[in-house]
């Protein structure tokens, strides 16, 4: 059975450093794509980035100076780490599955069920 | 980054009508195009994907379809459990973009 889930702090203070958890089971993750997209509240959906199945990662540009992804194969978690957080960062941080193995599928099938994230002093 | 401008924002249909939702890329994107549906709380679901397909365990009432860059999705008979938001997302080139989305309500 496919599972995603995030864990971290749900309180992070203005200009620190934000650390997810994707904990994964039922699939590999050198087999599979995993990406990272947030939800502020009452908003909309933005991609973040992805952990690519050989290892390699990509981002938003809009992100990509303050976004780090990282993975513990081992583990089956991949891990992302967001700097200077400020307000505007206050969302829901999804992490989700790409659609096929080892190929590029952008097409997030299995998501985990979210960790709400607020930035505030 | 590719943008998608996906109208209406918001929809109030009645069970068993026809709903149409589209999205406009704003370049050539080919089928790269998937759909979801997301209800309040929930994860977002996979409704299609290549522009055309269905994902696993959605019902058929559930169609897309492409004209040039413009993409919809046709729900062909409205039931109380599709009442939620949907979004398009492009797929064709990273930073993956979605459109703003469109609440569902029942009329």
């Amino acid at each position: 059975q496919v599972q995603l889930k995030e864990s971290g702090p749900g309180l992070v203070q203005p200009s620190q450093t934000l650390s997810l958890t994707c904990t994964v089971s039922g699939f590999s993750l050198t087999s599979y794509h995993v990406h990272w997209v947030r939800q502020p509240p009452g908003k909309g959906l933005e991609w973040m980035g992805v952990m690519w199945s050989d290892g390699d990662t990509s981002y938003n540009s809009a992100l990509k100076s303050r976004l780090s992804i990282s993975r513990d194969t081992s583990k089956s978690q991949v891990f992302l780490k967001m700097s200077s957080l400020q307000t505007e960062d206050t969302a829901t941080y999804y992490c989700a599955r790409d659609l096929s193995p080892l190929m590029y599928t952008p097409y997030f099938d299995y998501w985990g069920q979210g960790v709400m994230v607020t930035v505030s002093s | 980054d590719i943008q998608m401008t996906q109208s209406p924002a918001s929809l109030s249909a009645s069970l068993e009508e026809i709903v149409t939702i589209t999205c406009q890329a704003s370049q050539d994107i080919g089928n790269w195009l998937a759909w979801y549906q997301q209800k309040p709380g929930k994860s977002p679901q996979l409704l299609i994907y290549g522009a055309t397909s269905l994902a696993d365990g959605v019902p058929s009432r559930f169609s897309g379809s492409r004209s040039g860059t413009q993409y919809s999705l046709k729900i062909s008979r409205l039931q109380v459990e599709d009442i939620g938001i949907y979004y398009c997302l492009q797929a064709y080139s990273a930073p993956y973009t979605f459109g703003a989305g469109t609440k569902l309500e029942l009329k």
